[in-house]
């Protein structure tokens, strides 16, 4: 399944198949991404980052491919698990501030 | 993560009240974020602060808002005369140094604030 964050705040998948969400970040001049996971009632928790400098990123079932021609970041999780259901968002952080920007996020729920 | 501590978890406040939220980095980190997060939306950055110094404090309201993180002790996020649109849950994140360069935040469990 595909999601853009900000148009499709929500994205149903079966369990066992990849799932790819969306961001479109705001700044150009951004450096430094990265996703998060925040399941309900707590807090959001580090999932993967990316620097500017690079395209992509992989991790344990998750991959970030980051676009800066078009400003798009996109998180790739394979084998989608329940445990993977969460809101997932993407954060922005830039120079000078470095304060980070976060997107609408994205509701992932996996269905057994 | 678990080593950013906030508290109360949960806060009931009657309107007009004063609301006070307390939040302990990471032992060693030295930037504090306070973010607010209303239901079903992401999280909106109100203010970024260093040891004794505010360094960003765009997203905060300008009116009965007021941050701190002093030398010793937690960051304090304070909220004067609440109204029933404070209502939401605050988080905060902590990084050992700037952002810049790839430093990740973070996130506390967050506060719940509740204005009746």
């Amino acid at each position: 399944g595909e999601s853009v964050g900000l148009h499709l705040p929500t994205l149903s998948v079966q369990e066992g198949d990849n799932s790819i969400i969306n961001c479109a970040y705001s700044n150009s001049a951004s450096d430094y991404f990265i996703w998060y996971k925040q399941e309900s009632g707590k807090g959001p928790q580090f999932i993967i980052d990316i620097r500017s400098n690079m395209d992509k990123r992989q991790g344990q079932r998750v991959t970030v491919l980051l676009n800066k021609t078009v400003k798009h970041l996109s998180l790739q999780i394979a084998a989608t698990q329940p445990g993977d259901s969460a809101v997932y968002f993407c954060a922005e952080n830039m120079l000078p501030g470095n304060q980070f920007y976060f997107g609408t996020g994205t509701s992932l729920t996996v269905i057994p | 993560n678990a080593g950013v501590m906030q508290n109360p978890r949960h806060l009931v406040r009657r309107r007009g009240q004063e609301a006070r939220l307390r939040c302990s980095p990471v032992k060693g980190h030295s930037h504090v974020y306070w973010y607010r997060q209303l239901p079903e939306e992401g999280l909106k950055f109100m203010v970024y602060l260093q040891k004794e110094n505010i360094i960003d404090e765009s997203g905060m309201p300008k009116e009965r808002f007021s941050a701190e993180f002093p030398k010793e002790g937690p960051s304090i996020l304070r909220i004067q005369q609440v109204v029933r649109g404070d209502s939401a849950a605050y988080f905060c994140a902590s990084s050992p140094r700037s952002g810049g360069g790839g430093t990740e935040a973070f996130f506390g469990q967050g506060t719940r604030l509740t204005v009746v």
